[in-house]
């Protein structure tokens, strides 16, 4: 069975401009969440999402957006970039977005630099 | 006060010692807790998962909760080389979606041969 898959895996962008992430989750899980992870901040949440629908959201600017389609692929994107958003951006998937019995699995990520 | 809270590292160990890493937690009413490990340029791999009061074995892994200490431990039994990594603990807030976890910032381990 695969495991998250996430792309690209390594990607350099300049100051001011955007990038999509993409994710796709184990087969027949459909929560995806997203997590920034850097050496000051540690692992910071940013969204999930469930049935193409947010389901929660932390405290990140509105550079941020992410979306799911009907097939439980996610993207995120970060629009004008800045060098504060160098990190590894990782895709999580869990069966369902309940609590107590699940367990949410991570992709490899997404090395993200912006210079 | 941090949400989740782990000892601070880093923490080296001889091989074949038990290596205990600690985290408590400031929510009350949470329900899952889950143990990450990471090694280095990597990402985050589950090794455990607990949701009821005492101990949880999995080969060398142990998972300990206190609910009411709000306190969560892993022990690492005959420690090898091969564990040395960060290991992150991760609690599931009371009324929060599954997906979103609260991390502590990771206690990195060494074993030394």
């Amino acid at each position: 069975k695969a495991g998250v898959t996430q792309t690209p895996r390594y990607l350099i962008k300049t100051r001011g401009q955007q990038v999509t992430l993409s994710c796709s989750p184990i087969s027949g899980h459909r929560s995806v969440s997203w997590y920034q992870q850097t050496p000051g901040q540690g692992l910071q949440f940013l969204f999930e999402y469930f049935s193409e629908t947010q389901r929660n959201k932390g405290n990140f600017p509105g550079r941020f957006s992410g979306r799911q389609f009907s097939n439980s692929r996610s993207e995120m994107n970060v629009s004008t970039l800045e060098l504060g958003d160098s990190a590894l951006y990782l895709c999580a998937s869990s069966l369902s977005t309940g609590d107590a019995g699940n367990t949410i699995y991570f992709g490899e990520g997404s090395w993200l630099t912006v210079v | 006060q941090k949400e989740v809270e782990q000892n601070s590292g880093p923490l080296s160990v001889p091989e074949g010692a038990i290596a205990s890493l600690n985290c408590t937690y400031s929510d009350r009413g949470s329900q899952s807790f889950f143990w990450y490990r990471q090694y280095s340029g990597k990402s985050p791999e589950l090794i455990m998962s607990i949701y009821s009061n005492g101990d949880k074995e999995d080969g060398r892994f142990t998972a300990q909760l206190n609910k009411a200490s709000q306190y969560v431990s892993l022990l690492i039994r005959d420690s090898q080389p091969s564990d040395s990594a960060t290991y992150l603990c991760a609690v599931n807030k009371r009324g929060s979606t599954l997906g979103r976890l609260y991390f502590g910032r990771g206690t990195q381990l060494t074993v030394w041969p």
